[in-house]
C-alpha cells in the first residue's frame, strides 16, 4: 500500500507565479489535510479536505490560496500570485473514512519545499 | 497560537543512551500523537496515545500523558545513530486538526 503522495518535491517560482502542489492520499483514504511548515518550525494546519467538499479551511489565508479534492485524482493546492513569505515546506496527509480504523492518525507525505525567488 | 510546546528545543546524546523529550498543552485533548522527522524530510507517525490513556509503548519509544498536568514525555530507549531527527507532538482536540509543536532536535553521537 503505497503511503501518500506529493509532487513537485521542490518547486521554484517567481514571485508574482503560481504554484500548484499535489496530493495523492493513501489508498482508501477520503480525508485530506494540508500543513505548512516554515524553517525551524512546527506545521500548521491548513485545510482540511474530504472528496469534493472542503471541511475546513480556517487556517488557509483568504486570499490567493486554494484547495481542491475532487471527485477524480489528487488534491491540489494552488497559490497564486506568490510572494517570498510563501516559502515553505507544504505537507499533505491523509486519514481513512470516520468509520474505519485509526481513524484519529493522519499520515503525511513527503512534503512539496516550495522556494520563491 | 501553538499547543503543543517541545522541551527541549534540543537533544545531544551518546549512542545507547536514553533521550526523554517533553510537551505541552494547553486545551483539552481527544489524543496526543508524536511524529519524527528526518531533516528535509516528511513526517513518520510514532505513536498515538488517547487522553483516557498513562502510558504506551512501542519498540523502544514509551509515551506518558499526564492530563492533569496537560503534558506527555516520549522516552528513546537505547538510542542509535538512526534516531537523529526533529521529534514533534501533536494535539487533537477532537477537531482533526493536529496542532504541532516547534520540536525537539535530537542528535545522537556514535
Amino acid at each position: 500500500n503505497a503511503g501518500v503522495m506529493q509532487n513537485p518535491r521542490h518547486l521554484v517560482r517567481r514571485r508574482g507565479q503560481e504554484a500548484r502542489l499535489r496530493c495523492s492520499p493513501m489508498k482508501g483514504h477520503s480525508h485530506v489535510y494540508w500543513y505548512r511548515q516554515l524553517p525551524e518550525e512546527g506545521l500548521k494546519f491548513m485545510v482540511y479536505l474530504q472528496k469534493e467538499n472542503i471541511i475546513d479551511e480556517s487556517g488557509m489565508p483568504k486570499e490567493r490560496f486554494s484547495a481542491e479534492f475532487p471527485k477524480e485524482g489528487p488534491s491540489i493546492l494552488r497559490i497564486q500570485q506568490v510572494v517570498r513569505g510563501d516559502s515553505a515546506a507544504y505537507f499533505c496527509a491523509s486519514s481513512p473514512p470516520t468509520s474505519g480504523e485509526n481513524t484519529d492518525t493522519q499520515y503525511f507525505g513527503p512534503g512539496t519545499r516550495l522556494t520563491v525567488l | 497560537s501553538q499547543q503543543g510546546e517541545e522541551d527541549p528545543q534540543a537533544l545531544s546524546i551518546q549512542e545507547g543512551e536514553n533521550a526523554t523529550m517533553n510537551c505541552s498543552y494547553k486545551t483539552s485533548i481527544n489524543n496526543l500523537q508524536w511524529y519524527r522527522q528526518n531533516s528535509g524530510r516528511g513526517l513518520v507517525h510514532l505513536i498515538l496515545i488517547r487522553s483516557n490513556e498513562r502510558e504506551k509503548h512501542s519498540g523502544r519509544l514509551r509515551v506518558t500523558l499526564d492530563t492533569s498536568k496537560k503534558s506527555s514525555s516520549l522516552l528513546i530507549t537505547a538510542s542509535r545513530a538512526a534516531d537523529t531527527a526533529s521529534y514533534f507532538c501533536a494535539t487533537d482536540a477532537r477537531d482533526y486538526k493536529l496542532s504541532f509543536g516547534a520540536g525537539t532536535t535530537v542528535t545522537v553521537r556514535a
